[in-house]
């Protein structure tokens, strides 16, 4: 069964400051993985899909890459703002299953502080 | 573009009660599922649809039911409310079946079962 795993739970870190969040997952056999953003007492925003073809997809600030072999993706934040303090969660799409299921992590709560 | 809707935001039921969950998307999607959030669970897949009239299990199933009778809604429908179902609950929906789509969701249903 797939498992995702996120490390960090929780992070705090100073405005200005570039971070790094991390996602591993148990087996390698994924359609893709997906980055969402959660703000408190909202739903889910997606932020950034990589296919399991690509090494890396990048949207303004934010670059996530993926390594399909060792079950690891990492969401690269930078020059953190205040703005972006939420919870990220990421998620894979496994092959194993129909439709189109995704497997969560728990996330990571980041808090940029002014 | 409204996007993914969903109502109440908010509601309180006593055990045992039956209450529908709403959820509406305007962008044509064909595929919806619904998801529910909980402290140390993550999101977990209850049922899912990949079209009109076509509707399967998720992970965790027991205890709701769903249907799917036009593109644009897709109800979840607690039979016999428990506290174990207090949790926040998700609608999400992607285009198609396309392996790499990216999933939108809802801002949620915040249900408390007392």
């Amino acid at each position: 069964k797939q498992e995702v795993t996120q490390i960090p739970a929780a992070l705090s870190v100073p405005e200005g400051e570039n971070l790094v969040l991390n996602c591993s997952f148990t087996d390698s056999a994924i359609y893709n993985l997906q980055w969402f953003r959660q703000d408190p007492g909202k739903g889910l925003t997606s932020l950034l899909l990589i296919q399991s073809s690509q090494r890396e997809q990048t949207s303004g600030r934010l670059n996530a890459s993926l390594d399909k072999s060792s079950g690891r993706s990492t969401l690269y934040i930078a020059a953190s703002q205040p703005g972006d303090s939420a919870t990220y969660l990421c998620a894979v799409r496994p092959k194993e299953t129909s439709g189109s299921r995704l497997t969560f992590g728990e996330g990571t709560q980041l808090t940029v502080n002014p | 573009n409204a996007g993914v809707t969903q109502t109440p935001k908010f509601q309180v039921l006593k055990t045992g009660q039956s209450m529908t969950l709403q959820c509406a998307q305007d962008m044509n999607h064909e595929y919806m599922s619904w998801y529910r959030q909980d402290p140390g669970m993550g999101l977990r897949l209850i049922h899912y649809s990949v079209g009109a009239g076509i509707t399967d299990q998720g992970e965790v199933p027991n205890g709701y039911n769903v249907s799917r009778s036009t593109t644009e809604d897709f109800p979840l429908r607690l039979l016999s409310a428990a506290p174990s179902q207090t949790s926040v609950y998700f609608c999400a929906s992607s285009r198609g079946q396309g392996i790499n789509q990216p999933q939108h969701f809802g801002d949620g249903t915040r249900l408390s079962i007392l």
